[in-house]
């Protein structure tokens, strides 16, 4: 079948470093995006991987281990409008999003 | 460019009402989804399509219709509103293929009592 799991909740603080795994199972597995979304709104693309490793895009990294099925999302230097919902999302072999339930990540001063 | 855009922004339906959500983006995307987002759940995908004229089912479609008459537009009907279909709706397009990312619309916020 096709799978994805991300904790639920988190709690990191401002300023600090914070790390939302993401763990998938997809046939024809395409790559894997995360998105943000803020309480009441759409969610918006923070990145792609497709080959293992780590991409760095300013404040935020994602890394991915195909082999293992594992991705991670992390977020340095933590501010306050990080707080939101981080979904993870894999492609399947007909270039389809399956999605996570979401990771709510709340930030305290 | 406007991107995607969706109307009504909220709506509530009587069950066994009928309604037509509304979609349209100025990507010249090919692709476009129906998404609904429970609380607590992922995006479940409801109907896509890859280009005008070609239209097929997610993962939830029943319940649910839509057309593609233009590249632009991609509209989603409710026949006979449930409770069950209370959700908020989000439409997005994307071009074709691997690691193009979806954009999507600020959704619809649908209650049914």
């Amino acid at each position: 079948g096709q799978n994805i799991d991300q904790p639920t909740e988190m709690t990191a603080t401002e300023g600090a470093i914070v790390q939302i795994n993401c763990t998938y199972q997809t046939s024809g597995f395409n790559g894997l995006f995360w998105y943000q979304q803020h309480a009441g709104e759409a969610p918006t693309f923070l990145s792609y991987n497709v080959l293992d490793g780590l991409e760095e895009k300013g404040r935020f990294s994602s890394f991915l281990s195909r082999s293992k099925g594992y991705s991670y999302l992390l977020l340095k230097e933590l501010q306050m409008k990080d707080s939101a919902s981080y979904l993870c999302a894999s492609m399947d072999s007909n270039y389809q999003l399956i999605w996570g339930a979401g990771t709510k990540l709340i930030i305290k001063p | 460019n406007a991107g995607v855009t969706q109307t009504p922004k909220f709506r509530i339906l009587k069950i066994g009402q009928s309604m037509t959500l509304q979609c349209t983006q100025d990507m010249n995307h090919n692709y476009m989804y129906w998404y609904r987002q429970d609380p607590g759940m992922g995006l479940k995908l409801i109907y896509y399509s890859v280009g005008a004229g070609i239209t097929d089912k997610g993962e939830v479609p029943n319940g649910y219709n839509v057309s593609r008459s233009t590249t632009e537009d991609f509209p989603l009907r409710l026949e006979l509103a449930a409770p069950s279909q209370t959700s908020v709706y989000f439409c997005a397009s994307s071009y074709q293929g691997e690691g193009n990312e979806q954009f999507f619309g600020p959704g619809t916020r649908l209650t049914v009592l």
